[in-house]
C-alpha cells in the first residue's frame, strides 16, 4: 500500500459546482498535512495546511480525520482558474506527496 | 530574495553519463528535499536532508546520491544516467522537518536521458 493515496480523478465540473477530493495516508505517526496546487508541471504551490479541527480559506475547506487516516479538500463555487492538479502531502519528517487529482472546471 | 535556486533548468544526457543537479536556498532552512515527477504522476521523494549533516532515502533513491554540502546547498548526483531517469526534478526546502511549515520549491530541472 502506498503511503499516500488520492482519488484518481480526473474531475470535470461546471463553473459554480462544489467538488471534493480525498486523500488517505497509511502512517499513523503523520503529524502535518497539506494541500498543494500544481499547474502544468510547474513547481507546486501551497494551497492550505490542514489542521486537526478543520480549516477554511475562502471557497476552500480542508478536513482531517485521524481515526480513518484521511484528509479532504472541498472547493465551493468552482472557478475556471481552479483548474489544476491538487496534491496532498503528509509528513512526519519527509514530505510525501500523493499522485495528484486533476480538476478541470468548464464554462 | 531568490528562495530556492536549481541549476540547470534543462539537461540532455546520454545513457551512462553522470551529472550533478545543484540546489541552493537562501532562507536559512534546515530541511531540504529532492523530488522527481514523471508524466501523469505526483512528486516522488528521492532523498531528503532533515538538517545539515544528515541525509535519508525517500521513496525512489536507487540510482541517485546526494550531498548536503552545507546548510544552503543540497546536490543530487546521477552516477550513470539511465533513460528511466528522464523526469522533471524539483528541489525544495522548509524551515524544519516535523512541523506544519510549508515547502518552498525551486522551478525544476527537465532532464532527458537518451
Amino acid at each position: 500500500r502506498k503511503e499516500v493515496e488520492q482519488d484518481p480523478g480526473p474531475f470535470n465540473v461546471p463553473e459554480g459546482a462544489t467538488v471534493a477530493f480525498n486523500c488517505t495516508y497509511s502512517n499513523s505517526a503523520s503529524q502535518s498535512f497539506f494541500w498543494y496546487r500544481q499547474d502544468c508541471r510547474k513547481e507546486p504551490k501551497l494551497l492550505m495546511s490542514v489542521y486537526s479541527s478543520g480549516n477554511e480559506d475562502g471557497r476552500f475547506t480542508a478536513q482531517l480525520n485521524r481515526a480513518s487516516q484521511y484528509i479532504s479538500l472541498l472547493i465551493r463555487d468552482s472557478k475556471l482558474s481552479d483548474s489544476a492538479t491538487y496534491l496532498c502531502v503528509v509528513t512526519p519528517n519527509d514530505m510525501r506527496f500523493g499522485a495528484g487529482t486533476r480538476l478541470t472546471v468548464k464554462p | 530574495n531568490a528562495g530556492v535556486t536549481q541549476t540547470p533548468k534543462f539537461q540532455v544526457l546520454k545513457t551512462g553519463q553522470s551529472m550533478t543537479l545543484q540546489c541552493a536556498q537562501d532562507m536559512n532552512h534546515n530541511s531540504m528535499y529532492w523530488y522527481r515527477q514523471d508524466p501523469g504522476m505526483g512528486l516522488r521523494l528521492i532523498y531528503y536532508s532533515a538538517s545539515e549533516g544528515t541525509t535519508d532515502k525517500g521513496e525512489v533513491p536507487n540510482g541517485y546520491n546526494v550531498s548536503r554540502l552545507n546548510k544552503r546547498e543540497f546536490s543530487l548526483r546521477l552516477e550513470s544516467a539511465a533513460p528511466s531517469q528522464t523526469s522533471v526534478y524539483f528541489c525544495a526546502s522548509r524551515p524544519r522537518a516535523a512541523t506544519n511549515e510549508k515547502l518552498f520549491f525551486g522551478s525544476g530541472t527537465q532532464l532527458s536521458v537518451l
